[in-house]
């Protein structure tokens, strides 16, 4: 079975100042990880993806995120926050065991809101 | 190259009518996929076709249907509307059916009255 988790509901940072955005996840085999991004009455937009490599992976928009298997994370992150970031944020997950799904899970987001 | 299309946009429904809705894939993309989403439940997977076969579906009564025609749109139908059927509805399409990303449309945003 394949799961992921959003801890934070909301997070808040200051323009300019460094932003993460959490997911840990839960896979049988190995994992394959997404970001999306939303921005308000609009679909979900692809940030960036996980599938195997390189650990640090870099996306749309100045985004990067750091695949940690140890700590079975997949962090969100960029280095400078920007107001138009402001918006709601999911990991997705979908696992690579024999059997499994080809539907990821999604999980319940995180709203960020950089504050000018 | 256009992007994924939902029609319609936004639309009102009373309680037991029934309501379809249409996505139109990137070109060349042959996995739809359906998702319900809510404030209070997030994004749920309704169900899945690839060239033309529901391959995966998610955990909603049978109210809830949809098909794929040869062209890849798709079209999902819920039967005797009830007020938590209030959602948006988002469709995605994808290249690749096991480690590619997913393309979202805007989504139908149905209001049930």
């Amino acid at each position: 079975a394949q799961s992921v988790a959003q801890p934070e509901d909301q997070v808040n940072v200051a323009e300019g100042n460094p932003l993460t955005v959490k997911c840990t996840y839960s896979v049988s085999g190995n994992p394959y990880l997404f970001w999306y991004v939303q921005y308000p009455n609009r679909g979900l937009q692809f940030l960036l993806k996980y599938i195997t490599g390189d650990n640090l992976v870099k996306g749309s928009y100045g985004f990067e995120a750091e695949f940690n298997k140890s700590q079975t994370s997949f962090h969100l992150k960029k280095p400078s926050a920007l107001v138009s970031d402001s918006a709601l944020y999911f990991c997705a997950v979908r696992d690579d065991a024999s059997g499994g799904s080809y539907i990821p899970t999604f999980g319940r987001g995180t709203s960020l809101i950089v504050h000018p | 190259k256009a992007g994924v299309t939902q029609t319609p946009r936004y639309l009102i429904k009373t309680r037991g009518q029934q309501v379809t809705l249409s996505c139109s894939p990137i070109s060349g993309h042959r996995s739809v996929s359906w998702y319900q989403q809510t404030p209070g439940q997030g994004l749920q997977f309704l169900f899945e076709y690839f060239s033309e076969t529901q391959r995966n579906k998610g955990n909603f009564p049978g109210r809830f249907s949809g098909r794929q025609f040869s062209n890849s749109r798709s079209e999902m139908n819920v039967s005797t509307l009830e007020l938590g059927d209030s959602a948006l509805y988002l469709c995605a399409s994808s290249s690749q059916a096991n480690t590619g990303e997913l393309f979202f449309g805007e989504g139908s945003r149905l209001t049930v009255l």
